[in-house]
């Protein structure tokens, strides 16, 4: 079964950071690429970045280049995102999602940016 | 940047009713079209890929078509399970794109 579980979100001041992990397990990680996607609250679905299976090609929504960061670590079936320099609007779930289209999804995690 | 515009924002429909949701680009993506649904709580579905081709174990009853910058999501008889938020993606160009999202409601 495939699974990709998200962790690493929470409660954040503006200016702080966080790191956004996805397990995924029950396909072969490495031969696919990998996708952020994000909801913010009472929004539509926004695509954040995604990275290739080996990391040659790496893409960021205008919104958040310069502050997040991908990654992945495909020894480890994990795929990250560095989050920097938070502001309020990043407020939202955040999904991880493999391929192009995303067949995949994971369930999300919350993160808030909130004084 | 492609811009994704879905009709309506809100579609209110019977069950065993059909449903007909609109996607439109800014730009032809070559049918490099996706369908999500989308339920409170829970992970987006994958539907419809390559504007017109359903996911692995999605009804028969979904539907795509359309190509270049129009495309068509229909859903033919609407079950209970069906009553969720409907998205379009462009997987065409960077940065990705999706419309905006149709809510298909209890008429």
């Amino acid at each position: 079964e495939v699974q990709l579980v998200e962790s690493g979100g929470g409660l954040v001041k503006p200016g702080g950071s966080l790191r956004l992990s996805c397990a995924a397990s029950g396909f072969t990680f490495s031969t696919y690429s990998m996708n952020w996607v994000r909801q913010a609250p009472e929004k539509g679905l926004e695509w954040v970045s995604s990275i290739s299976p080996t990391t040659t090609y790496i893409y960021y929504a205008d919104s958040v280049k310069g502050r997040f960061t991908i990654s992945r670590d495909n020894a480890k079936n994990s795929l990250y995102l560095q989050m920097d320099s938070l502001r309020a609007e990043d407020t939202a779930v955040y999904y991880c999602a493999s391929g192009g289209p995303s067949d995949y999804w994971g369930q999300g995690t919350l993160v808030t940016v909130s004084s | 940047e492609i811009v994704m515009t879905q009709s309506p924002a809100t579609l209110s429909v019977s069950p065993g009713e059909r449903a007909t949701l609109s996607c439109r680009a800014s730009q032809s993506v070559n049918n490099y079209l996706a369908w999500y649904q989308h339920k409170p709580g829970q992970a987006p579905r994958l539907l419809i890929y390559g504007a017109s081709t359903r996911a692995t174990g999605i009804p028969a009853r979904f539907s795509g078509s359309g190509s270049a910058t129009e495309f068509t999501l229909t859903i033919s008889s609407l079950q209970s399970e069906d009553f969720a938020v409907y998205f379009c993606q462009q997987y065409y160009n960077w940065p990705r794109t999706f419309g905006q999202g149709t809510k298909v409601e209890v008429k």
